[in-house]
């Protein structure tokens, strides 16, 4: 069974750096490496926002415009981990983080991680 | 605002059926497969519905899911309490070079 397992709760204050992970596990076709991975943000009580995306064989990655600019994606397919990067938060950046596997036959997210609460206050 | 617009909530009683839509345009509904997400109270999203209309291993038929034109739509059948969640449809916008969520809708089984 797939799964991917994220980081845990971050609390920060604004202006620090962050970087959260999500491992993936139990690939039986293909491997980590083979799907892309996927981040997308909760805000609380809103609605899944689509972040980007990232191939982890060649880091090839795509970012909604909106977080173009704002975070960083990247993953190391040696550790079968993706990661989601801040250089510096804003308080508006408090959220739940999700990853997710794109399917390799649609644009649709087959499985999720459990996500990781960011909170970032002063 | 969201690109794909549903209503924020529906209701119904156990045993009952309940639609949920989810309207887009030409960009991404119009001319992309569509998918259905499950979010639970305090979990993650799960992929309920894909392809429009396919559903994964393990999701009951009581799902189902439909496209036309710009528009989706949801069906639950045999409404159980367990199904209070809120409901996301999801597709590709070639328009954005993005993937593009509704606001989501929250079921209340009453």
């Amino acid at each position: 069974e797939v799964q991917l397992v994220q980081s845990g709760a971050e609390v920060k204050k604004p202006g620090e750096s962050l970087k959260i992970s999500c491992k993936g596990s139990g690939y039986s076709l293909g491997s980590f490496a083979s799907y892309w991975i996927a981040w997308v943000r909760q805000m609380p009580g809103k609605g899944l926002e689509w972040m980007g995306i990232i191939y982890p064989i060649d880091s090839d990655t795509r970012y909604s415009p909106p977080f173009q600019g704002q975070v960083t994606i990247s993953a190391d397919k040696s550790i079968s981990t993706a990661y989601l990067q801040w250089s510096s938060l804003k308080a508006s950046d408090s959220a739940m983080y999700y990853c997710a596997r794109r399917a390799d036959s649609g644009w649709f997210l087959d499985y999720w991680g459990q996500g990781t609460l960011v909170t970032v206050s002063s | 605002q969201s690109v794909l617009t549903q209503p924020p909530s529906v209701s119904a009683a156990p045993g009952q059926k309940v639609t949920i839509s989810c309207s887009g345009s030409s960009s991404n509904i119009g001319n992309n497969y569509v998918s259905w997400y499950q979010q639970l109270p305090g979990t993650a999203p799960k992929l309920l519905i894909y392809d429009n209309n396919k559903r994964p291993s393990g999701i009951p038929d009581r799902f189902s899911g439909s496209k036309s034109g710009t528009s989706a739509t949801l069906g639950i059948t045999g409404l159980q309490t367990g199904d209070e969640a809120d409901f996301y449809c999801g597709t590709w916008d070639s328009s954005l070079s993005t993937v593009v969520f509704g606001g989501g809708t929250k079921l209340t089984v009453l």
